[in-house]
């Protein structure tokens, strides 16, 4: 089974609405990682959240790790065309010194209806 | 959906040489992505292959240390140049999906660590 489940998969939204995905995991997250990608382009780095509770905003773009750090949930407010993207999360699951290998979800594809 | 198999999936190389890293994909894709992911730190994009044509470098990342061939629409290597310790890291391979598919798919990843 996946390690890093995201949701939804895909995601069709009237330009100004909100929206959240999400990217949870059964083991701790020692760092999360969210990315955008367009395509033709490669990830774009979004935000980085290690502590519990962490909240960071970005323009209109807002990612939370929660207090138990497996979950995180990335929210658009008041979405754009420009948001449009695969998103997709990365995740530190390794507690251990010398291992830092990502494991990442499948990604959220966003498109935003003008 | 694609499945990517790169390797070597690590290696220790001694400084001063080279390593060449192979990304294979089952199915033909436009492009492909090369990544670094450093210790503690973000994944960084290197370049960009595309088929029959020269790849794209990301700033701060140059052909001479990075060459990069792209022979065909299901194969790509990154070789590492002349390494120093400051290239050991995790190297990763990414395919483009979209907008056919939803998922991102990379490679296994290259541990790579230069003494």
């Amino acid at each position: 089974s996946q390690e890093l489940e995201q949701s939804p998969q895909s995601l069709i939204v009237q330009e100004g609405k909100n929206l959240t995905i999400n990217c949870t995991s059964s083991k701790t997250l020692y760092g999360l990682y969210w990315y955008k990608q367009k395509y033709g382009e490669g990830l774009i780095f979004l935000m980085m959240l290690q502590k519990g509770g962490e909240e960071k905003s970005h323009e209109k773009i807002t990612a939370k790790l929660d207090e138990k750090k497996q979950q995180s949930s990335l929210h658009i407010t008041a979405s754009q065309p420009s948001h449009a993207g695969i998103y997709l999360c990365g995740a530190d699951m390794n507690s251990g010194a010398g291992s830092y290998q990502l494991t990442f979800g499948k990604g959220t594809k966003l498109s935003v209806i003008p | 959906s694609a499945v990517i198999s790169q390797k070597p999936s690590r290696d220790i190389c001694q400084r001063g040489t080279s390593l060449t890293i192979q990304c294979q994909v089952d199915s033909q894709v436009t492009m492909m992505f090369w990544y670094r992911q450093q210790p503690g730190q973000s994944l960084t994009l290197i370049a960009t292959a595309n088929q029959g044509s020269e790849a794209t470098y990301e700033s701060g990342f140059v052909i001479d240390k990075f060459p990069i061939s792209r022979p065909n629409l299901t194969f790509s290597t990154l070789t590492v140049s002349n390494m120093s310790p400051e290239d050991s890291s995790i190297y990763l391979c990414s395919v483009d999906s979209w907008p056919e598919n939803t998922e991102a798919f990379f490679g296994q990843g290259t541990r790579l660590t230069v003494v």
